[in-house]
């Protein structure tokens, strides 16, 4: 079965701008988290929705926002960008929330650079 | 609080040496854990887990044992492979939760 797909690989944008990276979930899979890895930073967790609904959220400024369709693929946002937001963004899906201890699987990422 | 704590890195190793990468964490209640592997250019694969005390997770001749007393879920191969060179996280999560904490990640070169 096809794993988690994430769009795009790569992005290179300018500070100030807005970017939107997508993510979607192995099929049947209702719940979708996202992750920032920076070498500083380690991996980071942004937040989690399910059912279209956010049910956890990280400490990640209000810039920082996702939401889930009803097919399960995410999308999150970030606004205003900052040469800081540089990273890796990862995105996990597991079968539902409260189901973490299944294990997540998370998707190959997208490298944002901050230029 | 919930938190991971992996020793540092990098380890480097010789072919078919046995490999042991410390982890201990720190977590209310009953954690679930795991390692997870992340190779150059890609996301993170779940490479083994253990939901409760005693439990022992395998998979690929890497094998770690939950350990409530000591708070350890060390991971240990008797003989890595090149192609095992990677990075190695360690990470927690409770049940009910769908938040996972990572350890800092332990990168692990192994020369032929």
């Amino acid at each position: 079965k096809a794993g988690v797909t994430q769009t795009p690989r790569y992005l290179i944008k300018t500070r100030g701008q807005q970017v939107t990276l997508s993510c979607s979930p192995i099929s049947g899979h209702r719940s979708v988290s996202w992750y920032q890895q920076t070498p500083g930073q380690g991996l980071q967790f942004l937040f989690e929705y399910f059912s279209e609904t956010q049910r956890n959220k990280g400490n990640f400024p209000g810039r920082f926002s996702g939401r889930q369709f009803s097919n399960s693929r995410s999308e999150m946002n970030v606004s205003t960008l900052e040469l800081g937001d540089s990273a890796l963004y990862l995105c996990a899906s597991s079968l539902g929330t409260g189901r973490a201890n299944y294990g997540y699987t998370f998707g190959s990422g997208t490298r944002l650079t901050v230029v | 609080g919930n938190s991971v704590t992996q020793m540092e890195g990098p380890v480097t190793l010789s072919e078919e040496a046995f490999l042991t990468i410390n982890c201990t964490y720190t977590a209310t209640g009953y954690p679930s854990l795991f390692w997870y592997v992340q190779y150059p250019g890609e996301g993170l694969q779940l490479l083994l887990k253990a939901t409760k005390a005693d439990d022992k997770g395998s998979n690929k001749g890497f094998e770690a044992t939950y350990r409530k007393e000591t708070t350890s879920f060390h991971l240990e191969k008797g003989s890595v492979q090149v192609s095992d060179s990677a990075v190695y996280f360690c990470a927690l999560t409770q049940y009910n939760f769908n938040k996972f904490y990572f350890g800092s990640g332990t990168k692990l070169n192994v020369k032929p």
